[in-house]
């Protein structure tokens, strides 16, 4: 089945500045790559996705790269602020499965 | 926001009780899913269901049993768990469970087994 390794597990950043998490997957059948942002004690909620036949996506101040020939993909959050403090989780969908990274703990410092 | 909502949010249990979290989504989507999540581990994928018919079962212990008797409705019925099945319980849908789909989580239920 599919392996999907995420870093860093925890992140802290100065409010203001970039946050970058990075996941690799093993399937290179894996054609669907969406991040998840899990608030403390919330749902996880999709916040950006990529498909296999694209290599960036932007939304505002978030952003999502893939490489497939290297099987990673990466989540950017630029001018990050302190909303953006939650646990996020990338994910790689094969076999008709999502199968998801550990998640990352990011923590903006005021 | 209502799409998914699980019942109960927090639950008790001993090792020898009977118990059920609840599921139900008001997306009208196709499949439903149970995931579990443990502190520093990736999100565990259960059971799906897929039109009320069970496509996956991943390898999960007999004591927790899935039911979906309807598109909107999901079940997992626990009986005689262990300390280590303490976590959280995600439920979650998607419209359909081909790739790009978008999955829905609901709030989750928190379970303690003393």
């Amino acid at each position: 089945g599919e392996n999907v390794e995420q870093h860093p597990s925890t992140l802290s950043v100065q409010e203001g500045d970039s946050a970058v998490i990075k996941c690799t997957y093993s399937d290179s059948a894996s054609n669907y790559f969406p991040w998840y942002k899990q608030e403390l004690g919330k749902r996880p909620q999709l916040i950006i996705d990529i498909r296999s036949n694209v290599g960036e996506k932007k939304d505002q101040r978030i952003a999502v790269t893939l490489n497939k020939t290297a099987k990673h993909f990466s989540l950017h959050i630029t001018e990050t602020q302190p909303e953006d403090s939650a646990v996020y989780f990338c994910a790689a969908f094969t076999d008709y499965k999502l199968s998801f990274g550990a998640g990352t703990t990011v923590t903006v410092r005021a | 926001e209502t799409g998914v909502t699980q019942t109960p949010r927090h639950l008790v249990m001993g090792m020898t009780n009977k118990k059920s979290l609840k599921c139900e989504q008001h997306l009208g989507h196709n499949a439903m899913y149970w995931y579990k999540q443990s502190a520093k581990k990736p999100l565990e994928l259960m059971f799906v269901y897929s039109l009320e018919e069970r496509v996956e079962n991943n390898s999960v212990p007999s004591r927790f049993s899935p039911e979906c008797p309807n598109s909107s409705h999901l079940f997992l019925h626990l009986h005689t768990l262990q300390p280590e099945d303490s976590a959280l319980y995600l439920c979650a849908s998607s419209q359909g469970q081909g790739w790009g789909n978008t999955i829905y989580f609901g709030e989750g239920s928190w379970l303690t087994v003393v």
